[in-house]
């Protein structure tokens, strides 16, 4: 079983700076088969990046992912308001498809 | 447009059973793995199972293996996950998920979940 994990667990930063969230693997995720969600209080995970570091649709561009192996980022270039929330990464080259535990972005 | 709502969530003592259902609309169901995810109160994402288009291959998370089940109907468009001899650590929002396509196993669309609670 690959074990995700995630850090910073909290991240207090500013609108308009860059956030920086990292997540490591316990072994190499398969072809890079790793995605990112978004999830706000009460709302189910929203889906940005896919195979490290494809958009999803809709996501803008701000959003990026890069990493491969078992280090991975994701990475926020000009915080807005609507992107304070918990972030998580989920490997899915193999069964479990595991989460990392999530970084929770807050505003400082 | 996609929708996934589930339903059958509730309070339970421990040791009993429960059925969720996830119905869905907007895509052709029968084209797609489905999956569901828990969120414990407070807590982060737990994959829990997953199941191909077809009903063909399952498989789960350690534990809840031997205890839920998962299913489908193609012809009602619905996802199920019996549970089985639930515990308190059971306790969480269950979502299912759709995943994007093929034999990929991420998820475009999220139901908005529906919350099981095991307390005696």
């Amino acid at each position: 079983e690959i074990v995700l994990t995630q850090s910073p667990g909290t991240l207090s930063l500013s609108p308009g700076e860059r956030a920086t969230l990292s997540c490591r693997a316990s072994q190499s995720v398969s072809s890079n088969y790793l995605a990112w969600y978004q999830q706000k209080p009460g709302q189910a995970p929203r889906l940005l990046i896919y195979g490290a570091s494809s958009r999803a649709t809709g996501i803008p561009d701000r959003f990026s992912g890069s990493g491969s192996g078992t280090d991975f980022t994701l990475t926020i270039s000009r915080l807005e308001p609507e992107d304070f929330a918990v972030y998580y990464c989920q490997q899915y080259g193999s069964s479990p498809h595991s989460f990392g535990q999530g970084t929770k972005l807050e505003i400082k | 447009q996609v929708q996934l709502v589930e339903s059958g969530g509730g309070v339970v003592q421990p040791g009993g059973s429960l059925r969720l259902s996830c119905a869905a609309s907007g895509f052709t169901f029968s084209n797609y793995g489905m999956h569901w995810v828990r969120q414990a109160p407070g807590k982060g994402l737990e994959w829990v199972a997953f199941i191909r288009y077809d009903g063909s291959n399952k498989y789960y998370a350690d534990s809840v293996k031997g205890r839920f089940t998962i299913s489908r109907d193609n012809s009602k468009n619905t996802l199920y996950l019996q549970m089985n001899s639930l515990r308190a650590e059971d306790t969480a929002m269950y979502y299912c998920a759709k995943v994007v396509g093929g034999t990929t196993h991420y998820f475009d669309y999220w139901g908005q979940g529906t919350l099981v609670t095991v307390s005696s």
